[in-house]
């Protein structure tokens, strides 16, 4: 069984600013994890993932995550936000092995980006 | 290239009505699957499918039905809609895999807001 619980429901950050957006995950079994961007009315764009390899991975738009299996982390980060970053972001994880890609997602993190 | 597309739109329904939302993929994806997303409870599963001709329960199958009769399209049915289902339905696609070895990513259509009253 998987889960995923991301650490607040709505971030603000001002333009500029660090962006943490936090992802805790548990898992039976090795992970592969992964971000998602929504903007409004849209569907969901893969951001980045994990799945073997090097533990901090970079993905569009400026952001990266890093895995951490001692803390099952995969919190996601941008140095400096732009006023297009504001949208939602889902963290999610699959199953190493489970047939079917299923995934399982967090409940969602709305960023909002101020001026 | 379409990649995954999603009819309709918007539907709105009355209690006990009946409908289809039809998925269409044209990357010869083997795996699709039916997502519904609420606020605050991210996406969860509805059913998925690792090929044509079969279907299997995700997290929250109850109240719905889906086929793969073909490839390339995954029909999600709701036989008598309940204001429950009031939800935005989004359908995703991937290459098979999923074994240790390798991961392949899931692409997901625009989705279907569905207002049940």
């Amino acid at each position: 069984a998987q889960s995923v619980t991301q650490l607040g429901s709505h971030v603000s950050v001002s333009e500029g600013a660090l962006v943490l957006l936090r992802c805790n995950y548990s898992s039976s079994v090795p992970p592969y994890l992964f971000w998602y961007v929504q903007y409004p009315n849209q569907g969901l764009q893969l951001l980045l993932k994990y799945t073997t390899g090097a533990t901090l991975v970079k993905g569009i738009n400026g952001f990266e995550a890093e895995f951490k299996k001692s803390e099952t982390s995969f919190h996601l980060t941008k140095p400096s936000a732009h006023m297009s970053d504001a949208a939602e972001y889902f963290c999610a994880v699959s199953a190493k092995g489970h047939a079917g890609n299923m995934l399982t997602f967090g409940g969602g993190t709305r960023l909002m980006v101020k001026p | 290239n379409a990649g995954v597309t999603q009819t309709p739109k918007f539907r709105v329904l009355k209690t006990g009505q009946s409908m289809t939302l039809l998925c269409a993929q044209d990357m010869n994806h083997e795996y699709m699957y039916w997502y519904r997303q609420d606020p605050g409870m991210g996406l969860r599963l509805i059913h998925y499918s690792v090929g044509e001709g079969t279907t299997a329960k995700g997290e929250v199958p109850d109240g719905y039905n889906v086929s793969r009769l073909k490839k390339q399209n995954f029909l999600l049915g709701l036989e008598s809609a309940a204001p429950s289902q009031t939800s935005v339905y989004f359908c995703a696609s991937s290459l098979a895999g999923g074994l240790m070895s390798s991961y392949n990513e899931q692409f997901f259509g625009p989705g279907t807001r569905l207002t049940v009253l």
